[in-house]
C-alpha cells in the first residue's frame, strides 16, 4: 500500500526566504510525482510534475527533486512573497497501472509580508 | 476558459436527500475522476472513468452512483444523504489511463449535510 507523508504540516515565514517542503513515500515504484497548491476554498492547482526518470523539474521560483530510491521528493520556493501562502500537496499514482492518486498530507504554508 | 469545471460549487442539504454534482471538462481528456476532500483535508479517490467507462471503484459506500453521459462529462448522484458526507468533492481529468498524465483538477464541490 502507498502512503505519502510531508513535513511540515505547517510553515510560517516572513517574506524573502527560500523555504523547502518536504515528501515521502512508501512505494518507490511510481511513474511520476505531483506537486499541488490550494488556497483556502479553492480546487488544486498543479505547479510541477516530474516523471520518475527526472530528477528535477522547474517552474518560476519553484524547484521539485525527486529521489525514488529513498522515496523522498522536496519542493523548494526561492524568494517566497506572501502570495505563496496555501497548503501544497504532493500526490503519486499508486501502481495499479491507472491513475490513482494517492495524496499527501499537505503542509500548510504562510508566508507574512 | 475554464478546464474543468464543476457545479454546484455550494451544496447544503438534508440528512436523506439525493443530490447530484455535475463535472465538465474542455481539454479532450479521456479519464475522469471524482476524490473526496473530508474535514481533515484528506484527500481520497472515489472513482475514476476512461472514455464512459469505471476503471476504479474505491470502497465507496453503493449510495454513491457515478455517470458519464460522454467522456467530457462525469457526474456525481448521492443518495439518502448522511452526516458523514459532508465534504469538499473534487473532479479531475487526465489524457489518459496510464499514469504518466498530469490530473486537472476542478475548484471543488462543498457538500454540507444538516
Amino acid at each position: 500500500k502507498q502512503e505519502v507523508t510531508q513535513i511540515p504540516a505547517a510553515l510560517s515565514v516572513p517574506e524573502g526566504e527560500n523555504l523547502v517542503l518536504n515528501c515521502s513515500f512508501t512505494d518507490s515504484a511510481i511513474y511520476n510525482l505531483q506537486w499541488f497548491r490550494q488556497d483556502p476554498g479553492k480546487g488544486l492547482t498543479s505547479l510541477l510534475l516530474i516523471q520518475s526518470s527526472q530528477r528535477e523539474q522547474t517552474s518560476g521560483r519553484l524547484n521539485a527533486s525527486l529521489d525514488k530510491s529513498s522515496g523522498r521528493s522536496t519542493l523548494y520556493i526561492a524568494a517566497s512573497q506572501p502570495g505563496d501562502s496555501a497548503t501544497y500537496l504532493c500526490a503519486v499514482p499508486w501502481n495499479t497501472g491507472f491513475q490513482k492518486l494517492v495524496f499527501g498530507t499537505g503542509t500548510r504554508l504562510l508566508v507574512s509580508p | 476558459d475554464t478546464a474543468v469545471s464543476q457545479t454546484p460549487k455550494y451544496l447544503v442539504t438534508q440528512m436523506g436527500n439525493d443530490k447530484s454534482i455535475k463535472c465538465e471538462q474542455n481539454l479532450g481528456h479521456d479519464t475522469m475522476y471524482w476524490y473526496k476532500q473530508d474535514s481533515k483535508k484528506f484527500l481520497k479517490i472515489m472513482f475514476s472513468y476512461n472514455n464512459k467507462e469505471l476503471i476504479i471503484n474505491e470502497t465507496v459506500p453503493n449510495r454513491f452512483s457515478p455517470k458519464s453521459p460522454d467522456k467530457a462529462h462525469l457526474n456525481l448522484h448521492i443518495n439518502s444523504l448522511e452526516l458523514g458526507d459532508s465534504a469538499v468533492y473534487f473532479c479531475a481529468s487526465s489524457q489518459d489511463r496510464i499514469t504518466y498524465n498530469e490530473q486537472f483538477f476542478g475548484p471543488g464541490t462543498r457538500l454540507t449535510v444538516l
